[in-house]
């Protein structure tokens, strides 16, 4: 069964430094998306991204996040320069092409650690 | 502002007690709703999801829930809860003609089970 794939697992980086956290959505899906969860609390929508182009962005998409599908496979979160409270699990999810309307199928998760 | 609301943070239930997870959401226009599960340090796995029609609907592992417009309510339920049912339950929501279909969650129930 085809599932989204997310790499790294973890990753742990120093406060200021830039991270890209890539994501493989399933083949055919046409829907992108990046939601996070800081340790304890819910999952938060961060962006979507549909032809090539961010479709809607959550007030926690600040200018230091960028979203990229570099080659038509990977789906890339860069965060510029982080703080410590980039701290979470962030979430790549993919649907196929209904709009507005669909099941999202969630990858395992990057664990983002900011020292 | 649309809201996903779970009003217990922590059950504890016997192991075969029935379950019931609560969710309420906020919003005027049609939902679609799903739960998900997420075990210690993995991903969300779907449970179960509403889109139209029955508005009993029933998921992987046992679980069910029921949609009720008129309370804007979707409780999980399951007649017999088991120890590897122990984990973090999430309700999400999205909207019909809502952008590009971002979910919104809520904070979550967290499910132990007794032996």
């Amino acid at each position: 069964e085809p599932e989204v794939t997310q790499t790294p697992s973890h990753q742990v980086t120093q406060m200021g430094q830039e991270v890209i956290l890539r994501c493989v959505p399933i083949s055919n899906h046409l829907y992108f998306y990046w939601y996070r969860q800081i340790l304890g609390q819910k999952v938060e929508f961060l962006v979507s991204f549909y032809n090539n182009e961010i479709s809607e962005k959550s007030e926690i998409f600040d200018d230091q996040f960028s979203v990229e599908r570099p080659d038509g496979s990977n789906f890339t979160l860069k965060i510029r320069s982080t703080k410590l409270e980039d701290s979470a699990m962030y979430f790549c999810a993919s649907r196929p092409g209904l709009a507005g309307v669909g099941e999202q199928f969630f990858g395992p998760g990057t664990r983002l650690t900011v020292l | 502002a649309q809201s996903v609301t779970q009003p217990d943070i922590h059950i504890t239930v016997s192991e075969g007690a029935s379950l019931e997870l609560r969710c309420n959401y906020s919003y005027g226009a049609t939902p679609y709703l799903f739960w998900y599960v997420q075990s210690p340090g993995q991903g969300l796995q779907l449970l179960l999801k509403y889109f139209s029609g029955d508005t009993l609907v029933q998921g992987i592992k046992g679980f069910e829930a029921e949609f009720k417009r008129s309370q804007s309510s979707f409780n999980l339920r399951k007649p017999s809860v088991h120890w590897s049912d122990a984990a973090e339950y999430f309700c999400a929501v999205g909207f019909y003609g809502g952008s590009q279909g971002n979910l919104i969650f809520g904070k979550g129930t967290k499910l132990s089970v007794k032996p």
